[in-house]
């Protein structure tokens, strides 16, 4: 079974400028989440759709970062403008169900450095 | 808000049992005890999990305390390729709601050859 894709692996961009990460979840995969972990912390839940519906995006910085899941499947996150403490990580999971005991599947992330 | 605490790293000689400590004190009687790792430059991969009864399946065993305020993660054979950073959550299964995974610092564990 193939696993969760992200693209691309590395981003370099300067502060003020914009970018996209995009995620593509397993297969069947109804629940997709976006988390963000900085150097040194834990992953930290920035949005969490179920299909193509927002189920939880209180810790989205709403203000730069928007994430869409148009179809249900991919989904796409952006940072306009990027700051210089968006330098992260950007990892995608996704589940079967939210409600799922066996939880969620992560991707290998996208490193971004904001300079 | 933490919800579990963890040793931030430790040291375990390669063959030998990584017995890894979490205290969850504030669990709620329906809240699973996950556990995920993350080995460098990798996306976190889930390793088990458990409500009550302890657990073992190919990758770790999870013991749980009678009164669910602690666990342990055992990895029966530590080889190398364990050295990672190992996360103790708590979570709510069986939820279709907002139902993110929570994940602290960890402990850092070394395997040493």
């Amino acid at each position: 079974e193939a696993g969760v894709a992200q693209s691309p692996r590395y981003k370099i961009i300067e502060k003020r400028q914009s970018v996209a990460f995009w995620c593509n979840p397993i297969s069947g995969h109804a629940t997709l989440y976006w988390y963000q972990q900085i150097l040194g912390q834990g992953p930290k839940l920035l949005i969490q759709f179920q299909n193509n519906g927002v189920v939880d995006d209180s810790q989205l910085p709403k203000d730069r970062f928007s994430a869409e899941r148009l179809k249900g499947v991919d989904s796409t996150l952006k940072i306009q403008p990027a700051k210089l403490e968006d330098s992260a990580v950007y990892l995608c999971a996704s589940s079967p169900r939210a409600s799922g005991r066996r939880s969620q599947y992560f991707g290998p992330g996208t490193r971004l450095t904001v300079t | 808000d933490a919800k579990t605490t963890q040793p931030p790293s430790m040291d375990c000689a390669e063959g030998r049992a990584a017995n890894l400590p979490c205290n969850h004190s504030t669990i709620s009687g329906n809240e699973y005890v996950y556990w995920y790792r993350q080995i460098h430059s990798q996306g976190p991969q889930y390793i088990i999990h458990g409500l009550k009864n302890n657990e073992t399946n190919e990758m770790a065993s999870l013991i749980i305390t009678e009164d669910r305020k602690s666990s342990t993660l055992i990895l029966p054979h530590a080889t190398l390729r364990d050295t990672a950073v190992y996360y103790c959550i708590v979570r709510v299964a069986g939820f279709d709601g907002a139902n993110n995974l929570f994940f602290g610092t960890g402990t850092r564990l070394t395997v040493i050859p």
